[in-house]
């Protein structure tokens, strides 16, 4: 089955700055790539996604890229702010709609 | 917003008693998850519905958790008995059918086993 791998675990940056969560995936069938932003106490919220005939995807402040050959892909948020704070996970997905997600990454974007 | 909705949100119970929670999806959905969500961890799959039937259930300990989805809108995800292993976030998401499609999470029930 699938086996997605997220890093960093954590991640801290200064608001303003730009932040970059990397994920591998194991099955060559995924073709679906969301990324999920989980406040505290919260359910996790779709924020992009990418699906495995485009490599990049642009939404203001936030992009996702993805490496098929490599079976990587990225998230990256641009000009960081306090409320970004949060839990991102990746996932990846067939066309069974059998998704798994990483392990999280904690960011914490400081003042 | 359409939002996926459950209760209760929080739910604390003591081992070996029966726990059940509840989901509605999305209006027009027909794709429905439970997820077990450990915390530090990801969501895991338990049981997928495709309209009232089950899809997916592999990842289902049959033996003390079961789900329906009876007509095909909202589901009831059950616990009897609990075992302190149990303690996790449990939530529900929804997509408008199966495949690679968006889900949507609600807010998620936490429960605690004691």
């Amino acid at each position: 089955g699938e086996n997605v791998e997220q890093h960093p675990s954590t991640l801290s940056v200064q608001e303003g700055d730009s932040a970059v969560i990397k994920c591998t995936y194991s099955d060559s069938a995924s073709n679906y790539f969301p990324w999920y932003k989980q406040e505290l106490g919260k359910g996790p919220q779709l924020i992009i996604d990418i699906r495995s005939n485009v490599g990049e995807k642009k939404d203001q402040r936030i992009a996702v890229t993805l490496n098929k050959t490599a079976k990587h892909f990225s998230l990256h948020i641009t000009e960081t702010q306090p409320e970004d704070s949060a839990v991102y996970f990746c996932a990846a997905s067939n066309n069974n709609n059998d998704m798994r997600f990483g392990a999280g990454t904690r960011l914490t974007v400081k003042p | 917003e359409a939002e996926v909705a459950q209760s209760p949100r929080y739910k604390i119970t003591e081992k070996s008693q029966a726990v059940a929670f509840w989901c509605d999806p999305i209006s027009g959905h027909a794709t429905l998850y439970w997820y077990r969500q450990i915390l530090g961890q990801g969501p895991e799959l338990l049981v997928q519905f495709q309209d009232e039937s089950v899809v997916d259930d592999s990842q289902l300990p049959k033996d003390r958790f079961s789900a329906e989805r009876l007509k095909g809108v909202d589901s009831t995800l059950k616990i009897q008995p609990a075992e302190l292993g149990d303690s996790a976030m449990y939530l529900c998401a929804s997509s408008f059918r199966q495949g690679p499609y968006e889900q949507y999470f609600g807010p998620g029930t936490r429960l605690t086993v004691t």
